[in-house]
């Protein structure tokens, strides 16, 4: 069974540049998630999506980040414009359902590492 | 607002000794807490999830306990190997979501 894909692995950009990030969930599974992690700290989550629908969007920068989900199978997240702060590693991961009590594990990409000068 | 704290944030031993790493949260309310692994350069990778209503989870030489009322986990790992170099992260899940804490970093010295 294929695992999470993304897609840039790295990327530099200056600040106030846009950037892209693309993400391939495992085959038939409802939810997306798109998580940042800052250097030392654990995730944090940005945006969930079941299917094509957002689920939680609460922590999303929205006045530089967005997301969607076509089709409710591949995502992209968008920063525009970048700053300094959003260097970071940018996590995609995808469970086969969303349950309050989330039982099914989420399976999590590689990751991409994004510099922002 | 759910807050997961991990201590130490790192730890050195030599081959062979037995780990304890520990995770507390302060919101008792949670559905289920996991231990996953993240190696430099990858994504995380799930070792053990502990449903809310148990007490501990074994795979292995990995054995995590949980105490909702105190509002703490330890994942044991035994006879450590360098292989288990790794950072290893603790999330909680209620109200659909995960919260990390930010994970002990271990070292395993041949």
């Amino acid at each position: 069974e294929a695992g999470v894909a993304q897609s840039p692995r790295y990327k530099i950009i200056e600040k106030r540049q846009s950037v892209a990030f693309w993400c391939n969930p495992i085959s038939g599974h409802a939810t997306l998630y798109w998580y940042q992690q800052i250097l030392g700290q654990g995730p944090k989550l940005l945006i969930q999506f079941q299917n094509n629908g957002v689920v939680d969007d609460s922590q999303l920068p929205k006045d530089r980040f967005s997301a969607e989900r076509l089709k409710g199978v591949d995502s992209t997240l968008k920063i525009q414009p970048a700053k300094l702060e959003d260097s970071a590693v940018y996590l995609c991961a995808s469970s086969p359902l969303v349950s309050r009590a989330s039982t099914d594990t989420q399976y999590f990409g590689p990751g991409t590492r994004l510099t922002v000068l | 607002k759910q807050e997961v704290t991990q201590i130490p944030a790192a730890l050195s031993v030599p081959e062979g000794e037995n780990l304890v790493l520990n995770c507390s949260f302060t919101d008792s309310a949670i559905y289920n807490l996991q231990w996953f692994r993240q190696d430099p350069g990858k994504g995380l990778t799930s070792l053990l999830l502990i449903q809310s209503s148990q007490r501990e989870q074994t795979s292995g030489r990995l054995n995590a306990s949980l105490d909702k009322s105190s509002g703490r986990s330890t994942l044991y790992i035994a006879a450590s190997q360098p292989g288990d170099s790794a950072t290893y992260l603790c999330a909680v899940i209620n109200d659909y979501k995960l919260s990390f804490g930010a994970g002990t970093t271990v070292t395993v010295r041949a």
